[in-house]
């Protein structure tokens, strides 16, 4: 068993539709969660991060983890075509050495369309 | 200019021949990461750098060579390029505090002929 799953997609979605991305981990030592989007043929960028069980919110976005389930959510409000991206999942251990290390999940790629 | 930059963006290789892609960041930031991006895998770790002079090995390292005697510089070494290291590289760097989050670089699309 991988890590991190994430659904690869692709997911299909009418503009204004509520997005729903999610991961599912195995590895219980995680305490840091986050979400990149990722442009085709650019780097990815950070969305967001929570640490530890609960929501976050910003904007349009929300972080959502449930430890106990190992299960992490991204929630894209009122999407737009220019949320059209893939979006990773990753996570890590608490602090020191090698826990700086990231698991990321594949990606799933996501259309918006107008 | 502020941030991390990676070159060559593009580079064309023929197979054996030693590449070296840079990676470069002005935040001072302790952790430089070098993770490669494969249809199907998604991103591989292939090495990391806790500090100057202090490197590691990730998922994927074979083949590859990193050195890092300056804070700010991570450079990647393809001792002896093989077609299956074609690749998109991304270079990524964190701090040592906190969520650790990491931000990345434009990355480099290498092709080995």
């Amino acid at each position: 068993q991988k890590e991190v799953e994430q659904d690869p997609g692709p997911l299909s979605v009418p503009e204004g539709a509520i997005v729903s991305l999610n991961c599912t981990y195995s590895n219980s030592a995680f305490q840091y969660f986050m979400w990149y989007r990722q442009y085709s043929r650019k780097g990815p960028e950070l969305l967001m991060y929570t640490y530890s069980s609960g929501n976050k919110e910003d904007g349009r976005f929300t972080a959502q983890v449930d430890k106990s389930s190992k299960y992490i959510s991204l929630f894209i409000r009122d999407s737009q075509p220019s949320d059209s991206a893939t979006y990773l999942c990753a996570m890590r251990r608490g602090s020191g050495g090698s826990n700086y290390k990231l698991t990321f999940g594949k990606g799933t790629l996501l259309t918006v369309n107008p | 200019d502020a941030g991390i930059t990676q070159s060559p963006r593009y580079k064309i290789t023929e197979t054996g021949r030693q590449v070296t892609l840079m990676c470069h960041q002005t935040w001072s930031h302790s952790y430089m990461f070098w993770y490669r991006q494969d249809l199907g895998h998604g991103l591989r770790l292939i090495y990391y750098s806790a500090a100057a002079d202090i490197t590691d090995k990730g998922e994927v390292p074979d083949g590859y060579v990193v050195s890092r005697s300056k804070t700010e510089n991570f450079p990647l070494t393809l001792e002896s390029a093989t077609r299956s290291q074609t690749s998109v590289y991304f270079c990524a760097s964190s701090e040592s505090t906190g969520a650790g989050e990491q931000y990345f670089g434009p990355g480099t699309r290498l092709t080995v002929t």
